[in-house]
Order: C-alpha cells, then sequence, then structure tokens
C-alpha cells in the first residue's frame, strides 16, 4: 500500500462542465502520474508530474491539465468535459532508485453524459 | 507501431497449474523497464514484478516470475501452482530509457483460473 487515495471514487457529470480529479498520496514520492483506462486500450498516461510544479504531457493530454501545488496532491482537470473523455481514471505515484516500481490508486469512475 | 504486445486476449487454466503470460515489447533504447500488474474485478492495479533491461537474473517474487529473453524482446510472466484468485486481467508494461512519460501498457490478458 503505497498510501494513495483518489476522490471522488465515482462521478457522473455532463458535457461542457468543468470536472477535477484528487490524487492524495502520503509518503512524499516525488514522481505521480495519472492515467485512464479504456476496454480495448489498456492505460494511457495522461499527465504526470516529477516534483512541484514540475509537470508534464503524456500521450493523451489533450482536453486535460493538472497541477501539482504541494507534494502530496496532484490535481486532475478536464476543462469542460466530453462524452469521450468517460473513463476509469487512475492516480499512480512510483518509486525506487529508478523510479522502477509504480503503484497505483484505487481509480475514479468517471461518467459524462 | 504497438510498442508492448500481449497477444492472449483471454486464457483458461485449471487451478495449480502453472500459467505463462505472453508479453514482446519493442524499443531501441538500450536501458529499459518491464512491467508486470494484475486487475482483478474489483478494478485496483496491483504491483507484481519489475525487471530492468540490464538485470542479469529473471525476477522472482513469490509465486511471480519474469521470463526475460532479451533477444526476442520477450518478456513473460510466469505463475507458478495457479490458484482461483488468480483469475484476474494481466497488464505488461515497458519504460524507455528512464524517461517517465515513456511508461506503455499492453492491452491486457483475461485469466481464468477453473476449479
Amino acid at each position: 500500500d503505497a498510501g494513495i487515495t483518489q476522490s471522488p471514487r465515482h462521478k457522473v457529470t455532463e458535457t461542457g462542465t468543468p470536472v477535477t480529479l484528487r490524487c492524495h498520496q502520503t509518503e512524499n514520492h516525488r514522481y505521480m502520474y495519472w492515467y485512464r483506462q479504456d476496454p480495448g486500450h489498456g492505460l494511457r498516461l495522461i499527465h504526470y508530474s516529477y516534483g512541484v510544479k514540475d509537470t508534464d504531457k503524456g500521450e493523451v493530454s489533450d482536453g486535460y491539465s493538472v497541477s501539482r501545488s504541494k507534494t502530496e496532491d496532484f490535481l486532475l482537470t478536464l476543462e469542460s468535459a466530453t462524452s469521450s473523455q468517460t473513463s476509469v481514471y487512475f492516480c499512480a505515484i512510483s518509486e525506487g532508485t529508478y523510479q522502477e516500481t509504480q503503484y497505483f490508486g484505487p481509480g475514479t469512475r468517471l461518467l459524462v453524459l | 507501431a504497438q510498442k508492448i504486445t500481449q497477444t492472449q486476449p483471454g486464457m483458461f487454466v485449471q487451478e495449480k497449474e502453472a500459467v505463462t503470460l505472453d508479453c514482446t515489447y519493442d524499443t531501441s533504447d538500450p536501458s529499459y523497464g518491464l512491467f508486470w500488474y494484475k486487475q482483478p474485478s474489483s478494478g485496483e492495479m496491483i504491483f507484481l514484478i519489475y525487471q530492468g533491461s540490464y538485470d542479469q537474473q529473471n525476477a522472482t517474487e513469490g509465486r511471480y516470475s519474469l521470463n526475460f529473453q532479451k533477444a526476442r524482446k520477450s518478456a513473460n510472466l510466469v505463475i507458478s501452482a495457479s490458484q482461483l484468485g488468480d483469475s484476474a486481467m494481466y497488464f505488461c508494461a515497458m519504460r524507455e530509457g528512464g524517461r517517465d512519460d515513456k511508461i506503455i501498457f499492453g492491452k491486457g490478458t483475461r485469466l481464468h483460473i477453473l476449479p
């Protein structure tokens, strides 16, 4: 257990509304990640962070923004949610000398109507 | 081109038998890491095992071992003495050259253990 929580765990929203998902970790990990999981696609990296205020884009970053103002919190924002963003969102941290191990949070199930 | 290929979308195996889940990867970077994760029906992602490209020995963690064949770019997961609780989705993943934005997952293999 790497002390990762995600909130909310489930959310239903309407197209066009902004949505923010929160990832919180308690063990001072430097690296944090946001993924989305969709049937037939496995997990795809949205954004990641390598420190406070240091973030970068992943494979599927369009339509998403992130912020990290504190080590423990990594926020994912959908500025204007679309139905294609209906997915399960996972936060992860990495640890180890070479960041070789990734641990995931429990996931957030988002439905955009 | 796919970087991580898991060719078995689904497998059925008898309890107590050994299981091999296939994973092939594609990279030109000499430094990379390979991961396996388990996702049970409850949805959480559980880290199982890691293999670095420079590791001389195959990684092992309890009943899990990673059959790393570098020349064939293969990183199969072997589960010895399978149990009913091993029924889950299994994902292979790769990180290239220490770059944290290059963590790529395969599409997964669904494993069913039969009593």
